[in-house]
C-alpha cells in the first residue's frame, strides 16, 4: 500500500519563474492538503482539496493555486516565484467525508530553493 | 498566525530519561493532534486527543488536553535514541489543522 508520494523531492529555481509540485495521496483517501514549512518552523497551511474543489485556504497570496484531478492526485502551483518561497513543501493526504477526523499523511516533502 | 505553541522550542535528554513538552493554543478546537518529524522531512502522526478526552496512551506516548487552559502536554517515557526528532502539536478546528512551531527533542547517549 503506497503511503503519500511527492515529486520532484528537490528543485531550484530562479526569482519570477514558475513552479509545479506534485502529490499522490493515500491509497483511499479523497482529501490532500499543501503545506509550506520554512527552515525551523512548523508547516504552515496552504490549502485543502476535497472533490476536486479548494475547500480550505491559509493565508497565503494568489500566487499559490493548486488542482485536484479525478483520481485524488494534487498539483500545489507557485507563480512570480520570491527568494521567501524557498522551503520544503509537504502534502497531506486524509479522508475527507463527512464525520472523518483528519488525521494527516504527510509525503517526505519537496525542497524548493529559489535563487 | 500559527494556531499551536510548544514549550520548550528545544529539550536534550539522557536516553532513557521521559521527556515532557507542552502545547498551548488560543481558540476552542475540535481535537488536538501530535506529530514526529526527523530532519526535515514528512510528519509522523502520534497520537489524537478529542476535546471531550483528558488523557490518553499509545506505547511509550501520554498525551493530556486541558481545554480550560487550552493546553496539552506529550510526555515520552523511557527515551531513545530514535526519540530525536522535532514535535509539533496541531490543532484541528473546523477541518483546518494548524501546526505549531515545535520541539527539538535531542536524546544524548
Amino acid at each position: 500500500d503506497a503511503g503519500v508520494t511527492q515529486s520532484p523531492t528537490h528543485l531550484i529555481k530562479t526569482r519570477g519563474q514558475q513552479v509545479t509540485l506534485r502529490c499522490s495521496p493515500k491509497s483511499g483517501h479523497d482529501t490532500v492538503s499543501w503545506y509550506q514549512q520554512a527552515l525551523g518552523q512548523g508547516p504552515q497551511f496552504i490549502f485543502q482539496y476535497y472533490e476536486e474543489e479548494e475547500r480550505q485556504r491559509g493565508n497565503f497570496p494568489d500566487r499559490f493555486s493548486g488542482h485536484q484531478f479525478p483520481n485524488y492526485s494534487s498539483e500545489l502551483n507557485v507563480n512570480a516565484l520570491l527568494l521567501g518561497d524557498s522551503a520544503l513543501y509537504l502534502c497531506a493526504s486524509s479522508l475527507g467525508g463527512a464525520g472523518h477526523i483528519s488525521i494527516q499523511y504527510f509525503g517526505a516533502g519537496t525542497r524548493l530553493s529559489v535563487l | 498566525s500559527q494556531q499551536g505553541e510548544e514549550d520548550p522550542q528545544a529539550l536534550s535528554i539522557q536516553e532513557g530519561e521521559n521527556a515532557t513538552m507542552n502545547c498551548s493554543y488560543k481558540t476552542s478546537i475540535n481535537n488536538l493532534q501530535w506529530y514526529r518529524q526527523n530532519s526535515g522531512r514528512g510528519l509522523v502522526h502520534l497520537i489524537l486527543i478529542r476535546s471531550n478526552e483528558r488523557e490518553k496512551h499509545s506505547g511509550r506516548l501520554r498525551v493530556t488536553l486541558d481545554t480550560s487552559k487550552k493546553s496539552s502536554s506529550l510526555l515520552i517515557t523511557a527515551s531513545r535514541a530514535a526519540d530525536t526528532a522535532s514535535y509539533f502539536c496541531a490543532v484541528n478546528r473546523d477541518d483546518k489543522i494548524i501546526f505549531g512551531k515545535g520541539t527539538r527533542l535531542h536524546i544524548l547517549p
